[in-house]
């Protein structure tokens, strides 16, 4: 069966500084991986997705994650974090084999310090 | 372009009453998803329409929970008889297609309390 972990409940991190939000999955097959944002009272917004190719992936608003198949992460990345990046971020995993869907990891919520 | 819409965004009821909630996706979406997202967790796919037909509804407490979407475009989720434990936030979600690769839009969400 698939599974998202997300280890950290929260990240603290200061304005300015470079955030990590880990993410490891299991699925059998090939990945798609996928980072959701969530603010307060809203749904959840894409951030970026892997599904081939480069494992460094870039998406909106300065954030990158990068794909390591072989210790099944997918972490997301940004270089300098911003006060408006505080927020619950969801990882998520869909299987290349048919009849696998999509399967949200718990989530972790950052806070950027000012 | 028009995001995902849902209503109502929040409902209150008691326990063993029914409530809808109603979903129109995106113009165009052929794939439509109704998750459940309780406190503290991250979102639990419920169904998962490919234009009116059902795809994936493993997930779906059938005994009380029903979903349609007749013409293929908006979608109603149900609950009869509501309990204590679907206090949740449901969220509608839309793609172009059903594929794995497809990015999801999700709406706002409608924040049901069962009391």
């Amino acid at each position: 069966a698939q599974s998202v972990a997300q280890p950290e409940d929260q990240v603290n991190v200061a304005e300015g500084n470079p955030l990590t939000v880990k993410c490891t999955y299991s699925v059998s097959g090939n990945p798609y991986l996928f980072w959701y944002v969530q603010y307060p009272n809203r749904g959840l917004q894409f951030l970026l997705k892997y599904i081939t190719g480069d494992n460094l992936v870039k998406g909106s608003y300065g954030f990158e994650a990068e794909f390591n198949k072989s210790q099944t992460s997918f972490h997301l990345k940004k270089p300098s974090a911003l006060v408006s990046d505080s927020a619950l971020y969801f990882c998520a995993v869909r299987g290349y084999n048919y009849g696998q869907n999509f399967v949200f990891g718990p989530g972790t919520r950052l806070s950027v310090l000012p | 372009e028009a995001g995902v819409a849902q209503s109502p965004r929040y409902k209150i009821i008691e326990k063993r009453q029914s409530v809808a909630f109603w979903c129109n996706p995106i113009s165009g979406h052929a794939t439509l998803y109704w998750y459940q997202q309780i406190l503290g967790q991250g979102p639990k796919l419920l169904i998962q329409f490919q234009n009116n037909g059902v795809v994936d509804d493993s997930q779906l407490p059938k005994d009380r929970f029903s979903a349609e979407r007749l013409k293929g475009v908006d979608s109603t989720l149900k609950i009869q008889p509501a309990k204590l434990e679907d206090s949740a936030v449901y969220l509608c979600a839309s793609s172009l297609e059903g594929g794995g690769t497809v990015t999801q839009y999700f709406g706002p969400g409608t924040r049901l309390l069962v009391l």
